[in-house]
């Protein structure tokens, strides 16, 4: 079975620019969870979706980051304009919510580096 | 939701028992303990989890104590792949991710 599958696996930008992430969930799953993840500040929930809804993007940095759900296998997070600071290791996870268990299947990741 | 200690780092030997504790003393009734780890360049993968119970799968064994304020992850028989940053998770909804416990595995 495939995993979560993120592309691209590597991105660099120069400061400015709009960056997409996308990530495909794990067929049946319907909860979508995105994580960045820095040395400095560990592994941090920036938002998360259950059946294509977003319920809680308190994570969210600021404006200039934007996630959707097209579809129900789909999603893109979104920064625009990038900052230097925006460098991480942007990851997204799947669940099958509805039973009170929340065992997230995590994807390789997108490694952003913002110039 | 509930907090959770763990040491920064722990060593081990292969082939030898990993043994991983949690301390989690302001666990709710309904607040699942999960275990997740990080290999280096990875993302977190899941390990196991439980409630009440002592849980076992093919990765894994998760034992919870009695009045469920720490747990123990083993790995029956650590290898060098084993060396990762394993994190405790207690809670309810969505999983949060603290510091964890840098596992290495010494040959």
């Amino acid at each position: 079975d495939a995993g979560v599958i993120q592309s691209p696996r590597h991105e660099v930008t120069e400061m400015g620019q709009e960056v997409t992430l996308r990530c495909k969930l794990i067929s049946g799953h319907n909860s979508l969870f995105w994580y960045r993840q820095t040395m400095m500040r560990g592994l941090e929930l920036l938002i998360y979706f259950n059946n294509n809804v977003p319920i809680d993007d308190s994570g969210m940095p600021e404006d200039r980051f934007s996630a959707k759900m097209p579809n129900a296998s789909f999603s893109t997070l979104k920064i625009q304009p990038s900052e230097p600071r925006d460098s991480a290791v942007y990851f997204c996870a799947s669940s099958r919510s509805g039973t009170g268990i929340y065992t997230q299947y995590f994807g390789p990741g997108t490694r952003l580096t913002v110039l | 939701d509930a907090k959770t200690t763990q040491p920064p780092s722990m060593d081990c030997a292969e082939g030898r028992a990993a043994n991983l504790p949690c301390n989690h003393s302001t666990i709710s009734g309904n607040e699942y303990v999960y275990w997740y780890r990080q290999i280096h360049s990875q993302g977190p993968q899941y390990i196991i989890h439980g409630l009440k119970n002592n849980e076992t799968n093919e990765m894994a064994s998760l034992i919870i104590t009695e009045d469920r304020k720490s747990s123990t992850l083993i790995l029956p028989h650590a290898t060098l792949r084993d060396t990762a940053v394993y994190y405790c998770i207690v809670r309810a909804g969505q999983i949060i991710f603290g510091k964890g416990t840098r596992l290495h595995i010494l040959p």
